[in-house]
């Protein structure tokens, strides 16, 4: 079946603009997660849905981050007034809760931001 | 303060022979434990997991092997194939939370 998509690919943003990136998660699953990834590093943790309830947002770096899942299912970051610190690979994940609380999260592609 | 690390950035090995990838984790209230590969361009393909109630799983090439009382999981290819190439990263997370990631260890298998 069809996986994580993540939309678009590749943003470049002048610093200052407003960025929305998309995720289209797997068909069914009820858990939604965003992570950022810059370089080098392992990615990490920024927002996570269950359905449409947004439970944990710890991970936003600051208030110009803002996630949103109206009807549990696509998800979409949202970024205000970007700083060249934004700069990372944005990826998505989505699990299915299994018996016992095992699941796996199944990540998109990535969208790949740029601030000049 | 990292709570899951991958000490190794880097690992070289001859096609056939076997994979050691490891990581360490700080968090004793972590019980369940992933390994994930990626390619470059793509997202982390998920590859086995394991629960902190086991100490061993195995899924064809691929074995992971928990060590709670160490809280130190590894990660056994066997036997290692080029297209195992990749960078790998170790995940943790507590129930169903999010997951916390190591820096991944870059794997290159030579032919």
């Amino acid at each position: 079946g069809a996986g994580v998509s993540q939309s678009p690919r590749y943003k470049v943003a002048k610093r200052g603009q407003d960025v929305a990136l998309r995720c289209d998660p797997i068909s069914g699953h009820v858990s939604l997660f965003w992570y950022q990834q810059a370089l080098g590093q392992g990615p990490e943790f920024l927002t996570y849905f269950q359905n449409e309830a947004q439970l944990d947002k710890s991970g936003l770096p600051s208030d110009r981050f803002f996630a949103e899942r109206p009807e549990g299912s696509v998800s979409t970051l949202k970024i205000q007034r970007t700083q060249q610190e934004d700069s990372a690979v944005y990826l998505c994940a989505s699990s299915l809760i299994r018996d016992r609380g095992l699941y796996e999260q199944y990540f998109g592609p990535g969208t790949r931001l740029t601030v000049t | 303060d990292q709570q899951v690390k991958q000490n190794s950035p880097s690992l070289s090995v001859q096609e056939g022979r076997i994979s050691i990838l490891n990581c360490d984790y700080t968090n004793s209230m972590f019980d369940y434990f992933l390994w994930y590969k990626k390619y470059p361009a793509e997202g982390p393909t998920f590859l086995i997991s394991i629960s902190s109630i086991k100490d061993k799983n195995e899924d064809g090439r691929f074995t992971v092997f928990l060590n709670k009382s160490a809280k130190h999981l590894s990660l056994h290819i066997v036997p290692s194939q080029p297209g195992d190439s990749a960078v790998y990263f170790c995940a943790a997370s507590v129930g169903n939370t999010p997951l916390v990631f190591g820096k991944g260890t870059r794997l290159s298998v030579i032919a």
